[in-house]
């Protein structure tokens, strides 16, 4: 167990759709990541939060969006859900105060099936 | 721009035979490296890291890696596998972003 909690574990839902994906940090952690994986493109990194602030970003589609609250947990919104965007979407958390270098937590994923 | 290449997408090897899961990478500048694992069903699990210093770099579960920065590689490897290993690898390189590779499965053979 990493300490990192995301919720839900299975979401299926349909074409044009808007979901909430959250994630919560392992105590003490202030960055949280977002990936996502699929078949065909591999363990892709969306985006980064650092403390409430985003701190990078990676191939995330305009049609998605995150945020993390003051009390650090974050939220991946997804809309206007399309085929493709079926795939598991992984969180995962570090301390955020040693850089690069930092190991990151990964917590379970959510499978996200979009019908 | 940062790349990891993962050279093959599958390996199978037999119980207790020694495994090399390779992986390069390309980078214009100093990198961190990273091998993770994905069991079946569950979210990813760091085996370890370079960042700098030897070369030789252990890990989790007797796996070890060793960076090589003129061959720009960074290769898993472990003497003797278990069934237990039957898992997904996943080679990442990060500077500011981190870039993970395609994923190797390794299959253990009875």
């Amino acid at each position: 167990d990493s300490g990192v909690t995301q919720t839900p574990k299975h979401l299926i839902t349909a074409t044009g759709q808007r979901v909430t994906l959250r994630c919560s940090p392992r105590s003490g952690d202030l960055s949280v990541y977002w990936y996502q994986q699929s078949l065909d493109q591999g363990l892709q990194f969306l985006i980064q939060y650092y403390n409430g602030e985003e701190r990078a970003k990676g191939n995330i589609l305009e049609r998605f969006s995150a945020q993390q609250f003051p009390d650090l947990h974050s939220e991946l919104n997804l809309s206007s859900l399309e085929l493709g965007d079926s795939a598991l979407y992984f969180c995962a958390s570090s301390p955020g105060l040693a850089g690069a270098g930092e190991t990151q937590y990964f917590g379970p994923g959510t499978r996200l099936l979009v019908l | 721009a940062q790349s990891v290449t993962q050279l093959d997408s599958q390996v199978p090897v037999f119980e207790e035979a020694p495994v090399e899961l390779r992986c390069n990478y390309s980078s214009s500048v100093s990198v961190y490296l990273f091998w993770y694992v994905q069991y079946p069903n569950q979210g990813l699990q760091l085996l370890l890291k370079y960042l700098s210093g030897s070369t030789l770099v252990k890990g989790i579960n007797g796996f070890e890696a060793e960076f090589n920065k003129s061959q720009t590689s960074f290769h898993l490897r472990k003497p003797s596998v278990h069934i237990s290993d039957t898992a997904e690898y996943f080679c990442a390189v990060r500077d500011d972003k981190i870039i993970f590779g395609k994923g190797t499965r390794l299959h253990i053979l009875p």
